[in-house]
């Protein structure tokens, strides 16, 4: 099993629309979780951190669900300028100064047409 | 504000060939880390380091080598470039305890 599992999509919705993904994980020793967003041919750059209570900014909702072992991300009111690859990342954090890496989901091609 | 720095951009190589990627932080992150992206595969961890001194290997380290002489530097090296290395890599560096990860811009590197 894949530690990070994404829906590659591609998503296509029409501009306005609300759209949401999911991602699963497989290790529940993650401890920090995160939406990041690749542009085309682009570096990944963060998006929003996910918080067990959920956080919202502006359009964009983040869930996160420990037993279920799943993150989600709600895009309302979508802008052309969403259309991206949205990476689902975890990080296991082990004390004691061992590694601390992040785990990449291969993404979610989100596609927002007008 | 420079952030992560990578180089070059673009780089094309003959089988055989060594080359070094470079990756530059100021901004004193003890976590580097290299990471390759092809089509398909997501980001995959290459090689890791958790401060000057240390490094580790990623998922897919195989033909690559590092250092970390430097909690600023981070390079890459190539030991004999292979098709199969052919990918865009990113360099990226964090500060410990699951905080946000720093990409640099990426390297296209295309061995023929």
């Amino acid at each position: 099993r894949k530690e990070v599992e994404q829906d590659p999509g591609p998503f296509n919705v029409p501009e306005g629309a609300t759209v949401a993904f999911n991602c699963t994980y497989s290790n529940s020793a993650s401890q920090s979780f995160f939406w990041y967003r690749q542009d085309c041919r682009k570096e990944p750059k963060l998006l929003m951190s996910v918080y067990s209570s959920g956080n919202e900014d502006g359009r964009f909702t983040a869930q996160l669900n420990r037993a279920s072992q799943y993150i989600s991300l709600l895009i309302r009111d979508s802008k052309l300028s969403d259309s991206a690859t949205y990476l689902c990342v975890v990080n296991i954090f082990y004390s004691g100064g061992g590694a601390d890496g992040l785990t990449f989901g291969k993404g979610t091609h989100l596609i927002i047409q007008p | 504000n420079a952030g992560v720095t990578q180089t070059p951009k673009f780089q094309v190589l003959k089988t055989g060939q060594s080359m070094t990627l470079q990756c530059a932080q100021d901004m004193n992150h003890e976590y580097m880390s290299w990471y390759r992206q092809d089509p398909g595969m997501g980001l995959r961890l290459i090689h890791y380091s958790v401060g000057a001194g240390i490094t580790d290997q990623g998922e897919v380290p195989n033909g690559y080598n590092v250092s970390r002489s430097t909690t600023e530097d981070f390079p890459l090296r190539l030991l004999s470039a292979a098709p199969s290395q052919t990918s865009v890599y990113f360099c990226a560096s964090k500060s410990g305890g699951g905080t946000e990860a720093f990409f640099g811009q990426g390297t296209r590197l295309t061995v023929v």
